[in-house]
């Protein structure tokens, strides 16, 4: 298993609190990403790194930010957290392989499980 | 931008029985293709992966063709038991971004959850 961990596992918070999800990976990867899984929605992308402090944002970053000041940890922050913002967060890392990364497969930790209420 | 449509879910079936969930995909270039499975409670794990036409992945007794014709990346099992009751996501890779750049971003379908009764 890809070692990536994802801290919490379980968090109940108010409207309105700010929260961090934290993903820690030993694997020395470049790439991390931050998605959240919604029951009819997949998968979306919230927000990725390409390099330490290189980020940018995915397709539903609107109430999100993200850090990365080390290769191996990324962070996911919810300013002021709100109720449509209940979910469950995964954190995936990527890697090239044989000098591609569009061929090279994501590798996902076992979630966040963020209540908000 | 680019997507991707599974089968609408769930699907159930007996033990033993053929498994096929249908995935499309449209996108620009030549993406890459690929299965994830998830068990409950956890994350997601690759099951098998495409990276041009007509490849053919393959893991535990799963396949799934890439397709660029019929821009399809259909997943079938051929047996199936109890243990593969799960839910399965295909996703593609695009080449480019729309930065000229490829980021090695995933878009996923919706997933299809699948129930494999004894």
């Amino acid at each position: 298993d890809a070692g990536i961990t994802q801290s919490p596992r379980h968090k109940v918070t108010e409207t309105g609190t700010p929260v961090t999800l934290r993903c820690h990976q030993t694997e020395n990867h470049r790439y991390m990403y931050w998605y959240r899984q919604d029951p009819g929605h997949g998968l979306r992308l919230i927000h990725y790194s390409y390099g330490v402090k290189d980020t940018d944002k995915g397709e539903v970053s609107d109430g999100y930010s993200v850090s990365r000041s080390k290769t191996e940890d990324f962070l996911l922050t919810l300013e002021s957290a709100t109720s449509s913002q209940t979910s469950v967060y995964f954190c995936a890392i990527s890697e090239r392989l044989s000098g591609q990364i569009y061929n090279s497969p994501l590798h996902f930790g076992n979630g966040t499980r963020l209540t908000v209420t | 931008g680019d997507s991707v449509t599974q089968m609408e879910g769930p699907v159930t079936l007996s033990e033993e029985a053929f498994l096929t969930i249908n995935c499309t995909y449209t996108a620009t270039g030549y993406p890459s293709l690929f299965w994830y499975v998830q068990y409950p409670g956890e994350g997601l794990q690759l099951l098998l992966k495409a990276t041009k036409a007509d490849d053919k992945g393959s893991n535990k007794g799963f396949e799934a063709t890439y397709r660029k014709e019929t821009t399809s990346f259909h997943l079938e099992k051929g047996s199936v038991q109890v243990s593969d009751s799960a839910v399965y996501f295909c996703a593609l890779k695009g080449y480019w971004d729309a930065g000229g750049t490829s980021y090695g971003k995933l878009t996923f379908g919706q997933g299809t959850i699948l129930t494999v009764h004894p």
